[in-house]
């Protein structure tokens, strides 16, 4: 079945570090893509989408482009920030809000 | 504009009480849905719900649990006689539309089993 595989965390890095997080999907068409953010103590936030194949979301210095051919959509940003730290979760969907799949997350911790 | 609404944010229970939670959708939306967090694990669907109807409760467990959303008021999750492995996030979300793209999700409710 459809299913979501993201990189196991926690991932530590140093404030203004290069930041990684791969995401790779299974589906058997073309769902939409997302990223979405969890702070502690908070619920999920949309960080970013992508709804088609090349296409490149963006947001807060995050980006991920979603790649048909490798079926994965990394998050990525230059340079990290303490603020930063919190679990991120990739997700997919079809269009359906009552079918979105998520990953099982990654903690991401900054040091200063 | 208010976002998605929930309480309480934090819930202890024995085994073998009941617990409810609550979300207020927020304005102008009329689909709701509850998704569950375990411990270390990504979200997963629960009940999707409109006013007065429920649409899609493939991911509720069997036993126990129950959802509503009554005409009046916030949705409510219920889960009747709490075990241990009930202590999850339990995170409700609205949209105006049953679409991926407009969901917003609410800050959750911890519940603890003791």
């Amino acid at each position: 079945g459809d299913s979501v595989t993201q990189m196991e965390g926690p991932v530590t890095l140093s404030e203004e570090a290069f930041l990684t997080i791969n995401c790779t999907y299974t589906a058997t068409g073309y769902p939409s893509l997302f990223w979405y953010v969890q702070y502690p103590g908070e619920g999920l936030q949309l960080l970013l989408k992508a709804t088609k194949a090349d296409d490149k979301g963006s947001n807060k210095g995050f980006e991920a482009t979603y790649r048909k051919e490798t079926t994965s959509f990394h998050l990525e940003k230059g340079s990290v920030q303490v603020s930063d730290s919190a679990v991120y979760f990739c997700a997919q969907t079809y269009s359906s809000a009552s079918k979105i799949i998520f990953g099982s997350g990654t903690r991401l911790s900054i040091r200063p | 504009n208010a976002g998605v609404m929930q309480n309480p944010r934090h819930l202890v229970r024995r085994r073998g009480q009941e617990a409810r939670l609550r979300c207020s959708p927020m304005k102008g939306h009329s689909h709701v849905y509850w998704y569950r967090q375990l411990p270390e694990e990504g979200l997963k669907f629960m009940v999707y719900l409109q006013k007065e109807n429920i649409i899609d409760e493939s991911g509720m467990p069997k036993e126990r649990f129950s959802a509503e959303f009554p005409k009046e008021g916030p949705s409510i999750l219920r889960i009747q006689q709490v075990v241990r492995g009930d202590s999850a996030a339990y995170f409700c979300a609205s949209s105006p539309e049953n679409s991926g793209n407009t969901i917003y999700f609410g800050e959750g409710s911890w519940l603890t089993v003791v």
